[in-house]
């Protein structure tokens, strides 16, 4: 069974600065990776997805994420940090790798940013 | 709006009594994922249906919860005999686009049991 790991339940950037998020996986099979983001009292938002094409994908709000298979890791990433990015972000994997909607999630990085 | 639309937003229950949560899935969609978060957990696969049809429930406890998607009407999440652990956050989905992992959430039903 696939897993997902996102170290750091918390991370505090400034604004302007650099947002890392790190999300590892375990797969036997090459994976169906997400990151979703969640405002308060909200449902989950696509950010992006990587689905064996690109190693470096793009997602919205100017956020990215590359994926490892050396390292299994698909961390997400944005240049500068914008207010509006404070939210909690989950990390997820397809369970069969057939890119269906059963996905297994991270217990989630929450995201503040300091004026 | 032609989102996923859950109700309630807010549920509080006592111990024993039962929870039902509906779920509209995306205009013109006919499938259906639920998913609950627990408090500072990540959220996890309930069930997946579709409409008359359950196709995938090896999320979904043994006992007390059950998950339906008439042909009419929102798909509904029932909880008999709520417990304190049962309090969660509840979420349906629709699929984008079938078959790629992608998933429109609603906002959810907060349940509480006190």
């Amino acid at each position: 069974a696939q897993s997902v790991t996102q170290l750091g339940s918390h991370v505090s950037v400034s604004e302007g600065a650099l947002v890392l998020l790190r999300c590892n996986y375990s797969s036997s099979v090459p994976p169906y990776l997400f990151w979703y983001v969640q405002y308060p009292n909200q449902g989950l938002q696509l950010l992006l997805k990587y689905t064996s094409a690109a190693t470096l994908v793009k997602g919205i709000n100017g956020f990215e994420a590359e994926f490892k298979k050396s390292e299994t890791s698909f961390h997400l990433t944005k240049p500068s940090a914008h207010m509006s990015d404070a939210a909690e972000y989950f990390c997820a994997v397809s369970e069969d790798n057939f890119g269906n909607e059963k996905l297994t999630f991270g217990t989630g990085t929450r995201l503040t940013i300091i004026p | 709006n032609a989102g996923v639309m859950q109700n309630p937003r807010h549920l509080v229950r006592r111990r024993g009594q039962e929870a039902r949560l509906r779920c509209s899935p995306m205009k013109g969609h006919s499938h259906v994922y639920w998913y609950r978060q627990l408090p500072e957990e990540g959220l996890k696969f309930m069930v997946y249906l579709q409409k008359e049809n359950i196709i995938d429930e090896s999320g979904m406890p043994k006992e007390r919860f059950s998950a339906e998607f008439p042909k009419e009407g929102p798909s509904i999440l029932r909880i008999q005999q709520v417990v304190r652990g049962d309090s969660a956050a509840y979420f349906c989905a629709s699929p984008i686009t079938g078959g790629t992992g992608e998933l429109f959430f609603g906002e959810g039903s907060r349940l509480t049991v006190l």
